[in-house]
């Protein structure tokens, strides 16, 4: 089945860090989804991108559409205290299905 | 008026009994799934149903029964449950299977302990 690669699997940085993560796929997709997981709720939609080589941006969120469509990386700026979380990638070709989500940590 | 919603959020039960599981989405979508959250956190889908058809089954065994009574309704049933089982139950929708109609939106999550 199809299969989402997402590095790195954690990662803890300093209050106003940048952050950078990515996700790969042997498969192509025609959507790429990035969504923001707090505990105890659902995962949250923060981008979507739907062609290749699109760039997209939700505040201090950027996100790309890979040209080869394999592949997606989520940028978070200037990072805060409230991105702390799980991010998980998605896509999206008939069925959406995830990496394994990046934990992040923020030391403030 | 939560848009996705499933219910309950917390389950306990014993292994070997059946337990259901409900949702419903206020959006107006056409497709909905099930998703499996285990410990590690790794979101597998489990079904999609397309205006109350089966599209996706991924592999599951078939003591999970998922029905559609309409578009606005997924439910999941788990027959003789395993410890195997337990883990983070969610429902999604979205308008539909392809380009911005994919883009999903998560219930609450059930959270299912077998003891």
């Amino acid at each position: 089945g199809q299969q989402l690669n997402q590095s790195p699997q954690s990662m803890f940085i300093q209050e106003g860090e940048d952050v950078s993560m990515n996700c790969t796929s042997s498969s192509i997709f025609n959507t790429w989804l990035w969504y923001k997981q707090d505990p105890g709720e659902g995962p949250v939609l923060l981008i979507a991108l739907y062609k290749a080589g699109e760039l997209t941006s939700n505040g201090r969120l950027t996100a790309q559409f890979g040209i080869t469509r394999k592949d997606s990386f989520l940028n978070i700026s200037a990072s805060i205290p409230s991105d702390v979380g799980i991010y998980f990638c998605g896509g999206g070709a008939q069925k959406l299905v995830f990496g394994q989500g990046t934990r992040l940590t923020i030391n403030p | 008026d939560t848009a996705v919603s499933q219910t309950p959020k917390y389950l306990v039960t014993q292994m070997g009994n059946d337990k259901s599981i409900k949702c419903e989405q206020n959006l107006g979508h056409d497709t909905m799934y099930w998703y499996k959250q285990d410990s590690k956190k790794f979101l597998k889908i489990m079904f999609s149903y397309n205006n109350k058809e089966l599209i996706i089954n991924e592999t599951v065994p078939n003591r999970f029964s998922p029905k559609s009574p309409d578009k606005a309704h997924l439910n999941l049933h788990i027959n003789s449950l395993e410890l195997g089982d337990s883990a983070v139950y969610f429902c999604a929708s979205s308008q539909g299977l392809q380009g911005r109609h994919t883009e999903a939106f998560f219930g609450q999550g059930t959270r299912l302990t077998v003891v």
